[in-house]
């Protein structure tokens, strides 16, 4: 079972445009992580969301937490190719009875950005 | 801060050997690890939790036995593929995980092993 559905999975845009990435999942996470991987290297955490209805901005990059904490949105305005990677979102779980939880993956979104 | 290391970059080994890959915090400490792989053009899959001091935790479906896992101090977790097969080729990727006032715990990844079989 897929507990992080990811969306679009793939996406290739000219630079300038505007795109929106989304993370649905029918479970409440403590947090979420945005990263971005580029090929042949591990993850970049780009930012974590914790609270219900948060919004951060990193620069052109906008993310959103949905209000019940299932679900959140990456918005990349006017894209430039060096936008392009995988982006995925991981939501953190917590185990039952424990201080120590685990990561949970969407299959992420490949985007690629053409000048 | 939040660096994470991982040693080696890339390996070749042959078909029945052993390889072990390294992961260091450079600049925190990490109680707790987390072994991952990938394969191309897929997102990561967990393999297991590596806690410093105790047995590590695998997912299900991953071997135990062939997938070592030692996590000896709260900077260094090691993972060793023993008597390796084709099949393992993977890019196996470690991550670190800090504890944050705001957040509990965030992790951060190492750039990931390349590990090829022959």
């Amino acid at each position: 079972t897929q507990l992080l559905e990811q969306s679009p999975q793939f996406l290739s845009i000219q630079e300038g445009e505007n795109l929106t990435v989304y993370c649905n999942s029918s479970s409440v996470f403590s947090s979420l992580q945005w990263y971005r991987q580029e090929p042949g290297e591990g993850p970049v955490l780009l930012v974590t969301v914790v609270t219900g209805g948060e919004v951060k901005k990193l620069k052109r990059l906008t993310f959103q937490f949905g209000d019940a904490r299932k679900d959140s949105s990456l918005h990349i305005t006017a894209a430039q190719p060096g936008d392009t990677g995988l982006y995925l979102c991981a939501g953190y779980r917590m185990n039952y009875g424990g201080s120590q939880g685990n990561l949970i993956f969407g299959k992420g979104t490949k985007l690629s950005v053409k000048p | 801060g939040a660096v994470v290391s991982q040693h080696p970059s890339w390996v070749i080994c042959k078909s029945g050997t052993s390889v072990k890959i390294e992961c260091r915090s450079l600049d925190f400490q990490a109680t707790t690890m987390f072994w991952y792989r990938q394969f191309p053009k897929q997102s990561l899959m967990l393999m297991a939790t590596s806690n410093e001091g105790s047995k590590a935790t695998y997912e299900q479906g991953v071997e135990k036995d062939k997938f070592l896992i030692n996590h000896a101090s709260l900077t260094l977790s090691t993972l060793t593929v023993t008597s390796a097969h084709p099949e393992d080729s993977s890019f196996y990727i470690c991550s670190a995980q800090r504890w944050t006032n705001r957040v509990d715990y965030e992790q951060y990844f190492g750039p990931g092993t390349r590990l090829t079989v022959t």
